[in-house]
């Protein structure tokens, strides 16, 4: 089945400088690939998504790369503001009828004032 | 944007009952949605995939008996975990897939605490 490898599990930035996190999945044919922030407490939000026929997507301050043939992906984070600490995740999924997804381990992000 | 209600947000319950966490999708229909399970500083971990008028489809390792799941209208499902104990105590999170639409949005989550 499916693995989401993602890296690092922690990652501390000062304010102001960029944040990327980083996933490689295995199985080929997943073509749907989220990005999901969660703060303690609370459910995942979905902050941005990129399907497989896109290299990359820009949302304001957040960006995510997909490189097909290496199967990684990557979410990049320009001008962090302590607002951005949470927990993110990486996700793939097939796009069945069902769009299963598998989930990262997750990365710890802390924003330092 | 699409809301996924899911309540209670906290329940804590002595061991031997059964608790019962509702999922909702307010604004739009689902006809997928998915039940997670995430301990402290992990990851989600899928376990079952519930359809609108179907049984649901459990991940490997995971008790149908013991997570039972109805999916009786296309914006509601219900997850009951019988005779709960300790070890069952663990985030729950529900997603649910608007129809025809890729994206899953999530609920806020449901802490479970079995005494």
């Amino acid at each position: 089945g499916e693995n989401v490898e993602q890296h690092p599990s922690t990652l501390s930035v000062q304010e102001g400088d960029s944040a990327v996190i980083k996933c490689t999945y295995s199985d080929s044919a997943s073509n749907y690939f989220p990005w999901y922030k969660q703060e303690l407490g609370k459910g995942p939000q979905l902050i941005i998504d990129i399907r497989s026929n896109v290299g990359e997507k820009k949302d304001q301050r957040i960006a995510v790369t997909l490189n097909k043939t290496a199967k990684h992906f990557s979410l990049h984070i320009t001008e962090t503001q302590p607002e951005d600490s949470a927990v993110y995740f990486c996700a793939a999924s097939k796009g069945d009828s069902s769009y299963k997804l598998i989930f990262g381990s997750g990365t710890r992000l802390l924003v330092r004032p | 944007g699409a809301v996924v209600s899911q309540h209670p947000s906290r329940v804590i319950c002595k061991s031997g009952t059964s608790v019962k966490i509702e999922c909702r999708s307010l604004d739009f229909q689902a006809t997928t949605m998915f039940w997670y399970r995430q301990f402290p500083k992990q990851s989600l971990m899928l376990m079952a995939t519930s359809n609108e008028g179907s049984k649901a489809t459990y991940e490997q390792g995971v008790e149908k008996d013991k997570f039972l799941i109805n999916h009786a209208s296309l914006t509601l499902s219900t997850l009951t975990v019988t005779s709960a104990h300790p070890e069952d105590s663990s985030f729950y999170i529900c997603s649910a897939q608007r129809t025809g639409v890729v994206k899953l949005f999530f609920g806020s989550g449901t802490q479970l605490s079995v005494l």
